[in-house]
């Protein structure tokens, strides 16, 4: 059974940094591209950014909103992706998804965490 | 970056009437690889992530019920369920994934009337 589990989370003041986690299990995590997705608070979905599997190169892009704040990293061995989040401001509070996409470079999303909740307050 | 807009935000059915959610794409999102149109749709229920239902603007998750549909071409999309059952509310999402940045519909919530 696919499953992915996030965590990580939690209140951070603005301008700090906090990184997730999101363990992978039930398929071969390094055959796929991993994304981060968020939900504000009563919101809609938001992407944050992918990292491609290793035939791709394992790269990473970003929405503009976390680029230069935020990094995706992986560590196929252990089954992790991770989401490195510095400087946080107020409007990155929400539920934080990982996910993995369903096909190779074809950019949906069939299986998803259950969310980790960050809120950025001071 | 492509706008993705849904319509209605909210609608209620009454049991087993037909539910529609539509969904606008600013361009064409057609994929080079196979000339489908790159739209997916993600139900969520209160308290859980949202879960696929359909891709490819039509084809239908394994294990989704018959009773919803995906059409639509060119910038126009529509989400159909056919027979609202109990078990559909939520908030239904819109999503290309044609280019990057992918983006999202707005959502639309489904309750019963």
């Amino acid at each position: 059974e696919v499953q992915l589990v996030e965590s990580g989370g939690g209140l951070v003041q603005p301008g700090r940094s906090l990184r997730l986690s999101c363990v992978a299990s039930g398929f071969t995590s390094a055959d796929y591209a991993m994304a981060w997705l968020r939900q504000a608070p009563g919101k809609g979905l938001e992407w944050v950014g992918y990292i491609r599997d290793r035939s791709f190169g394992g790269t990473s892009e970003y929405a503009a909103s976390v680029k230069g704040r935020f990094s995706i990293s992986r560590d196929d061995s252990k089954g992790i992706a991770y989401l490195q989040m510095n400087s946080l401001q107020t409007e990155d509070t929400g539920v934080y998804y990982c996910t993995r996409e369903a096909l190779t470079d074809i950019r949906f999303f069939d299986y998803w965490g259950q969310g980790t909740p960050v809120t950025v307050s001071s | 970056d492509i706008v993705m807009t849904q319509s209605p935000d909210s609608l209620a059915v009454s049991l087993g009437e037909r539910a529609t959610v539509n969904c606008r794409s600013s361009q064409t999102i057609v994929h080079r690889s196979n000339n489908e149109n790159s739209l997916a749709w993600y139900q969520q229920k209160p308290g859980q992530p949202p879960k696929l239902i359909i891709y490819w603007a039509s084809t239908r998750v394994s294990g989704v019920p018959d009773r919803f549909n995906g059409s639509g071409s060119g910038t126009e999309f529509t989400l159909t369920i056919s027979s609202l059952q109990a078990e559909d509310v939520g908030l239904y999402y819109c999503q290309q994934y044609y280019n990057d940045p992918l983006t999202f519909g707005e959502g639309t919530k489904v309750e019963i009337k």
